[in-house]
């Protein structure tokens, strides 16, 4: 199937450190990207958006950045908090469908 | 205002049945997406259906097919099931597209034996 990014790779910061999760996108025509965070039992949720005449965009403790020349979208989350454990999904959207990456798991030792 | 709900939560059958699957989305949000995730495979996109009509649809199997009803819940259907099925199901709401903001439901873990 379509995917956004092949691997589920593993991050693990200290709490309080930044993170920075990556993903690399496949469609050069796609022009909005999303990142959700999906905790344990549950489905993904929101985090922030970002459109394609943007390079950058900040929201609460996170920043998304993309570069669309690379097709490179990253997430960085500030101050990382316990609560921040979860997999991590980058999403592009076009055609009535969004099409997620494998996605980052994210592990904050305390 | 509620989330979107998805039930069964959890499900059982075995190879060859049939299973039906439910989905109310937000309220006032017509877009309905359902998505298969699996941990080989992440988040592979089903179908989308807004206003009763089925706008785009993934690389599954005819054997996986879903409907919106007029009041915008929705279904899916997985007949002839297959080992390689066992999944977690998600269904996603929208305003009007499910290429917005989507508002997930908690899924439907399927287990086929």
């Amino acid at each position: 199937g379509e995917s956004v990014g092949l691997h589920l790779p593993t991050l693990s910061v200290q709490e309080g450190d930044n993170s920075i999760i990556n993903c690399a996108y496949s469609n050069s025509a796609s022009d909005y990207f999303i990142w959700y965070k999906q905790e344990s039992g549950k489905g993904p949720q929101f985090i922030i958006d970002i459109r394609s005449n943007m390079d950058k965009r900040q929201g609460q403790r996170v920043t998304v950045l993309l570069n669309k020349t690379v097709k490179h979208l990253s997430l960085q989350i500030a101050a990382t908090q316990p609560g921040d454990s979860a997999v991590y999904f980058c999403a592009e959207t076009g055609g009535f469908k969004t099409i997620f990456g494998a996605g980052t798991r994210l592990f904050v030792k305390a | 205002k509620a989330g979107v709900t998805q039930t069964p939560r959890y499900l059982i059958k075995t190879r060859g049945q049939q299973v039906t699957l439910s989905c109310s989305p937000i309220s006032g949000h017509r877009s309905v997406s359902w998505y298969q995730q699996t941990p080989g495979q992440g988040l592979q996109f089903l179908f989308e259906y807004f206003s009763e009509t089925q706008r785009n649809k993934g690389n599954f199997p005819g054997r996986f097919s879903g409907r919106q009803f007029s009041n915008s819940r929705s279904e899916m259907n997985v007949s002839t099931l297959e080992l390689g099925d066992s999944a977690l199901y998600l269904c996603a709401s929208s305003l009007l597209s499910s290429d917005e903001k989507l508002f997930f439901g908690s899924g439907t873990q399927l287990s086929v034996l």
